[in-house]
């Protein structure tokens, strides 16, 4: 089974930070990486797909990178909204999916 | 407007059955996959269970199978979940999501608000 592993799992930053999560994969997965966002009590959102694939409505403040094992979200500036739980998801073993264990974005 | 609203949870003993429910509109649903992703309370995601277009391929997170059946009925545009043997380690929100093929492979793009389905005695 193909792991991940994300870094931080809480984080805590300003308005207007530059902030990065990183995700792990235990073996290669190519591009097949998602990143999803969360706030309490509601679904999760598509952000990035193909590791750096924006989603349409997304900000451009959002970006991603990265292939094979290691990966990365970033937000250039941190916005109020943007305070949530993010996630990241492997595709290489399709069809079976799993998410990485999240990393809370908390206000500073 | 995609839509997909989740129904039938709530408390269930131990080793009981439930079955939810998914109700998509919006979208063509018979042209989708379909799949099952739960949460349990203040922890991350975890993919359930997913069914291909007309249902014929259905696939499962370890921990659920033989207990867990996902299927759908195009007709009336809905997917659901029946889950047998239910356990205390299974009680989380259950998110109905849609399967869209991106860059080749399968992402959900659309999730339901979830239903809670707490195994209690």
């Amino acid at each position: 089974d193909i792991q991940l592993t994300q870094s931080p799992s809480f984080l805590s930053a300003s308005v207007g930070d530059r902030v990065t999560i990183t995700c792990r994969a235990s073996q290669d997965i190519s591009n097949y990486l998602a990143w999803y966002q969360q706030k309490p009590g509601k679904a999760p959102n598509l952000l990035i797909c193909a590791a750096s694939i924006l989603q349409s409505g997304v900000p451009s403040r959002f970006s991603g990178s990265g292939s094979g094992t290691e990966f990365a979200l970033t937000i250039s500036s941190l916005q109020p909204e943007d305070f949530a739980t993010y996630y990241c998801q492997q595709l290489g073993a399709y069809p079976l999916w799993t998410f990485g264990q999240g990393t809370k974005v908390e206000i500073k | 407007e995609v839509q997909l609203v989740e129904s039938g949870g709530g408390l269930v003993q131990p080793g009981g059955s439930l079955r939810l429910s998914c109700a998509a509109s919006g979208f063509s649903f018979s042209t989708y996959w379909m799949a099952w992703v739960r949460q349990a309370p203040g922890k991350g995601l975890e993919w359930v269970a997913s069914i291909k277009e007309a249902g014929s391929e259905t696939y499962y997170v370890d921990s659920v199978k033989g207990r867990f059946t996902i299927f759908r009925d195009d007709a009336k545009n809905s997917l659901y979940l029946q889950m047998n043997s239910l356990r205390a380690e299974d009680t989380a929100v259950y998110f109905c999501a849609r399967g869209t093929w991106l860059q080749s492979k399968l992402y959900f793009d659309y999730w339901g608000q979830g239903t809670l389905v707490p195994v209690s005695s």
